[in-house]
């Protein structure tokens, strides 16, 4: 597709499940991020790839959360043990390697912590 | 550390009304780059300009134009005769420079974000 793709679009988890978000970046894209959106907030960062390499996970929240893009496209955030308070929407970004490449936002997956 | 304050939480106008989103940031680096994100009802980040610490210049683009102030660390947004599909919310955005290799840059960090809607 044209764009960055996420999945599934809305998540409902009971507190205590674990749940697995993914990302299809653009075609071609190095940089991948993942951020967290809460309610009436800005994203905060969470990690951040380039191509297979995790080279800054310093955004994740605890230890409970954990990135992987094993061959370098695709991406999945995986919460293990889900909270409430890790109710929000994870956005997930791509970019070309360079010094002029703005980066390229998914619609996002909202996941809701019951 | 890095900080993006937008003190606007909502901003509403009715259409053709011109209107300014203010956006102040904080940092130690010398070299830094701003942004502004639009972020309607569907959700995706939208990206609208972006702009080095080094370059002053005020841009316009269209109906949209920016406001870089670096003595006063300020970054604003104007819509000139807003519209309708103008409504949604906004953010200000800085982030480290890029490394010494050239790597595109990321770990944004963001404002609060600014809603705006335009009434018809």
């Amino acid at each position: 597709g044209a764009g960055v793709s996420q999945s599934p679009r809305y998540k409902v988890a009971k507190r205590g499940q674990d749940v697995a978000l993914r990302c299809d970046p653009i075609s071609g894209h190095v940089s991948l991020f993942w951020y967290q959106q809460a309610l009436g907030q800005g994203p905060e960062f969470l990690t951040y790839f380039q191509n297979e390499a995790q080279l800054d996970k310093s955004g994740l929240p605890s230890d409970r959360f954990f990135a992987e893009r094993p061959e370098g496209s695709v991406s999945t955030l995986k919460i293990q043990r889900t909270q409430q308070e890790d109710s929000a929407v994870y956005l997930c970004a791509s970019s070309f390697q360079g010094r002029h490449s703005p980066l390229h936002f998914g619609n996002g997956t909202r996941l809701t912590v019951t | 550390a890095q900080k993006v304050t937008q003190a606007q939480t909502e901003i509403s106008v009715v259409e053709k009304e011109d209107v300014t989103l203010d956006c102040v940031y904080e940092t130690r680096d010398t070299t830094y780059y701003l942004f502004w994100y639009k972020q309607p009802p569907s959700g995706e980040l939208v990206f609208l300009i972006r702009r080095n610490s080094f370059d002053e210049q005020n841009e316009i683009s269209g109906r949209y134009s920016w406001n870089f102030q670096k003595s006063t660390s300020s970054f604003n947004f104007t819509i000139t005769a807003s519209q309708v599909v103008d409504s949604a919310v906004y953010f200000c955005a800085l982030s480290e420079a890029p490394d010494a290799g050239g790597t595109s840059y990321g770990k944004l960090t963001f404002g609060q974000g600014t809603i705006l809607t335009v009434h018809p």
